[in-house]
């Protein structure tokens, strides 16, 4: 069973600070998924990586696949930064019916 | 704009009463998808649909029901037979099975929080 593993739980930290959440998975993945939630609710698609390193703006993810590991990195962070962070993982051996395993997600809080 | 949206976006309910949570998409996508979510815990699948007419159970579909009449149109049910129904429920599309979020290729709606009273 593919187990997806994130940390910290929770993470508090100042504007500005350089913010770091991991994400280990334990079986072999075709993609893996970053994503941001809002309070409201709604789910955003940062990030697909299959390999290497992505950057969007201040966002940087990073996949070590021989490690099964994957990194989530935001610089100088704002206020505006605060949300949870899940990452997800498709099973290169088929998965579940949407190939899909969520992790718990990452508490993000930025304060001013 | 293209995209999903789920409605109500909260919702109370009796206990004892069924209710239904609407999903529609006009992104052309054959894939459709419920996901229950709890503190603490990952999204948990719920029901998928990979074509009109036809809908799968998911991990946790004990309690729930759907239907997929319309290609746009995904809407589960909570009945009373599901003993913890309040949670966040979201919805989701993709162009195909199994690719549930390559880039931007599926979407999320904005979720529906239902509360038991």
């Amino acid at each position: 069973k593919n187990e997806v593993e994130q940390s910290p739980q929770n993470l508090t930290a100042q504007e500005g600070e350089f913010i770091t959440i991991n994400c280990s998975y334990s079986v072999g993945i075709s993609a893996l998924h970053w994503l941001q939630q809002h309070p409201g609710g709604g789910i955003v698609s940062l990030f697909m990586l299959s390999s290497g390193k992505k950057k969007h703006g201040r966002l940087i993810a990073t996949i070590n696949i021989q490690e099964k590991h994957s990194s989530l990195h935001i610089t100088a962070s704002h206020p505006r930064d605060s949300a949870v962070y899940i990452c997800a993982v498709i099973s290169d051996s088929g998965g579940g019916a949407d190939g899909l395993t969520f992790g718990k997600g990452t508490h993000l809080i930025i304060q001013p | 704009d293209g995209g999903i949206t789920q409605s109500p976006k909260y919702l109370f309910r009796k206990e004892g009463q069924n209710v239904t949570l609407s999903c529609e998409q006009n992104l052309n996508h054959d894939a459709m998808y419920w996901y229950r979510q709890d503190p603490g815990q990952g999204l948990r699948l719920i029901y998928y649909s990979q074509i009109v007419n036809d809908f799968q159970k998911g991990d946790i579909a004990e309690g729930y029901s759907v239907s997929r009449e319309k290609k746009e149109s995904f809407p589960l049910t909570v009945t009373s037979a599901q003993k913890n129904p309040t949670a966040f429920y979201l919805c989701a599309s993709s162009i195909g099975p199994g690719q549930l979020v390559p880039n931007t290729e599926a979407f999320f709606g904005q979720g529906t929080r239902l509360t038991v009273v």
